[in-house]
């Protein structure tokens, strides 16, 4: 049972344009959602993440939009660059005993080009 | 600082034969993980340790995966009677305790299995 559905799979954005991935999760206990980045022969790594008592987080030239009542997050990269290319995951997990395990979605290769 | 390493980076071994991957956290870092990364299942959890209490191995595909982590740091990830399907790219990733902490990865190391 796929926990977290991504989409797209890829997204290509011309330079200076938005790029938009979407997430879903159904699981209503997840109370952090990360988004992660990762190039090639890289791991992945932390580019903004949220709380659901929030609705949206920006830092520089990325946003996260958060609709608890529809069990959807978004990442908006503004102003794309071709250093944005890369493969990003959007993950959600709930903190517990267990500590932080995280349920990816299946990644968005994402190029900009020129 | 240092970040999280991982070795080997590539591993090529013959179906049948058993592989250990050796995880080195971030200092400091109580709280490791171990993900995997593969065409068919995406990015998903394997096993977390936290300090010295007993391991989550929740994520475990079979009996035949093992991991520890001794003195708290570094970890090993074991897979005993390797499989074709078993060919992936192993994730370490570390943090600090608590709901919330960024999980740093390592570059991973790439399994192969002929």
């Amino acid at each position: 049972q796929q926990q977290v559905k991504q989409s797209p799979q890829s997204l290509i954005v011309q330079k200076g344009g938005i790029s938009i991935i979407n997430c879903a999760y159904e699981n209503t206990a997840f109370d952090y959602f990360p988004w992660y980045q990762q190039f090639p022969g890289k791991g992945p790594a932390l580019l903004i993440a949220i709380r659901p008592d929030v609705s949206e987080k920006k830092e520089g030239r990325f946003t996260i939009s958060f609709n608890k009542s529809a069990k959807q997050f978004s990442l908006h990269i503004m102003d794309s660059q071709p250093g944005d290319s890369a493969t990003y995951f959007c993950a959600a997990s709930r903190f517990t005993g267990g500590g932080n395990k995280l349920t990816f979605g299946t990644g968005t290769q994402l190029k900009v080009e020129l | 600082g240092a970040g999280v390493s991982q070795s080997p980076s590539n591993k090529v071994t013959e179906k049948g034969k058993d592989v250990e991957l050796r995880c080195d956290p971030i200092s400091g870092h109580t709280a490791l993980y171990w993900y995997r990364q593969s065409l068919g299942q995406g990015l998903e959890f394997l096993i977390y340790f936290q300090g010295n209490s007993a391991p989550d191995k929740s994520g475990l595909p079979s009996d035949r995966f093992s991991a520890e982590r001794t003195g708290g740091s570094v970890s090993t990830l074991t897979i005993q009677r390797t499989q074709q399907e078993d060919s992936a790219v192993y994730l370490c990733a570390s943090s600090f305790w608590g709901a919330n902490y960024e999980q740093y990865f390592g570059p991973g190391t790439r399994l192969t299995v002929t």
